[in-house]
């Protein structure tokens, strides 16, 4: 299965702010996933990125609060922006080979 | 709209019992389920996952169950241990799985006592 790499694994940051979020890939990939977990609950799909193209966003999420980039076929980046306390949660990628699906160990999210 | 209900929230059973979580979908054109299991502080890992074209799969003490006309699934662990006490997540996705978004249940929390 493929190896991701996301950084930062934790943070903390004030209101206001903004963060992005790496996801490094060992293979390439066509289309590559970005998922929120708010404490204690399950994943929600935040964006689909394809490279090449603009991400697809999911009902209740906007590209200008959580901006996508997708350079090449193994790197996307996912930024939240103007974060508000609400906005902490763990925040994952994740990709697909054929053979299933391969999640980050996340981005911990604090805002204070 | 929920589309894959997943029950229950909590399981707590005895080391060595067989805890058994059950979801149910309703997009009748979803075709690859899996099951992901996740520990505090980790991403989810896939466990195993199965199609609708068999009725049972094994792979160790994990099996999954798919009943296709009542669009039910469920796992089932065996000789559990307190090392699967995890957060266990159902999922559906279309089209073999690949390339198409999952969609999850809410999750069961899963503990095993010694």
């Amino acid at each position: 299965s493929a190896v991701i790499s996301q950084k930062p694994s934790r943070d903390i940051c004030q209101r206001g702010t903004s963060l992005t979020i790496q996801c490094q890939v060992d293979s390439q990939v066509t289309m590559m996933f970005w998922y929120r977990q708010q404490p204690g609950q399950s994943l929600t799909l935040i964006a689909t990125a394809n490279q090449g193209s603009e991400a697809t966003y999911e009902s209740g999420f906007v590209i200008d609060k959580f901006p996508i980039s997708r350079p090449n076929l193994t790197f996307s980046t996912l930024t939240v922006s103007n974060m508000s306390p609400e906005d902490s949660s763990i925040y994952l990628c994740s990709v697909s080979l054929g053979y299933g699906y391969t999640f980050g160990s996340g981005t911990r999210l604090t805002v204070v | 709209q929920q589309q894959v209900k997943q029950s229950p929230q909590s399981l707590i059973v005895q080391k060595g019992g067989i805890p058994i979580i059950n979801c149910a979908y309703e997009n009748t054109a979803f075709d690859y389920f899996p099951w992901y299991q996740q520990f505090p502080g980790k991403g989810p890992a896939l466990l195993i996952a199965i199609r609708p074209d068999v009725s049972e799969k094994k792979e160790g003490r994990f099996t999954i169950s798919f009943n296709k006309s009542a669009k039910q699934f469920s796992l089932h662990i065996m000789d559990s241990q307190p090392g699967d006490s995890a957060t266990y997540f159902c999922a559906a996705s279309l089209s073999g799985g690949s390339n198409y978004k999952l969609t999850f249940g809410k999750g069961t929390l899963l503990t095993v006592n010694p």
